[in-house]
């Protein structure tokens, strides 16, 4: 069956430490594996997209992800955090035609200054 | 930059009742979809909406639901009668095409059943 695991409900990083958020997922096919954030009373943004290509991709807001065949995962960087990173952050992929999202339970992040 | 707008923010209903929730995708967008999110559980899919019609809907999609593009912009999700395991937080979302390409969310309606 396909789905997403993301095995860190939550996670609390220092101000300008870097940050790795996991994702491994569960897929027969080649994925198309996405990032999204979600801010305190905000909707759903996207951060990155991996559909094909370089493993190693690049978004919004200085983050990236490198996506790993070989272990299915698709874990997300950023060398520095900044407090207003404070947010959560959802692993998904997209199956089917239609491309519908089958989500991780969503990461937490917490910043202390 | 264009997005995908949703109405209400934040609806109350009493068990029983019908609700609409509404939604305008991106203009040129072929694709929409409507999504739940019960508190402190995953994103769920419910439902692909494309060449209006169902492409696609979950389980959770019965048929105290059902969806409708009335005109050309607006996307709407109904709930006939409400049930207190509806409240969650149902985002709308639309992409240009189904495939390669990324789906751009709305800020959310938060449904309270009570």
């Amino acid at each position: 069956a396909q789905s997403v695991t993301q095995p860190d409900i939550h996670i609390t990083v220092s101000e300008g430490a870097s940050l790795e958020l996991r994702c491994n997922y569960s897929y027969g096919a080649t994925p198309y594996l996405f990032w999204y954030v979600q801010s305190p009373g905000q909707g759903l943004q996207l951060l990155l997209k991996y559909f094909s290509g370089d493993t190693l991709v690049q978004g919004i807001k200085g983050f990236e992800a490198e996506f790993k065949r070989s272990q299915s995962s698709f874990n997300l960087r950023k060398p520095s955090v900044h407090w207003s990173d404070a947010a959560e952050y959802f692993c998904a992929v997209g199956a089917g035609n239609n491309r519908k999202l089958i989500w991780g339970l969503g990461t937490s992040l917490a910043v202390n200054p | 930059e264009p997005e995908v707008t949703q109405t209400p923010s934040h609806q109350v209903t009493q068990m029983g009742q019908e609700v609409i929730l509404r939604c305008v995708p991106i203009s040129n967008h072929l694709y929409f979809y409507w999504y739940r999110q019960i508190l402190g559980q995953k994103v769920e899919f419910l439902v692909s909406f494309y060449n209006n019609e169902i492409s696609e809907k979950s389980e959770i999609f019965d048929d105290q639901f059902s969806v409708e593009r009335p005109d050309g912009s607006n996307f709407t999700l109904k709930i006939r009668s409400t049930k207190l395991e509806d409240s969650a937080m149902y985002f709308c979302a639309s992409s240009l095409s189904g495939r390669d390409t990324e789906a751009f969310f709305g800020q959310g309606t938060r449904l309270t059943v009570v």
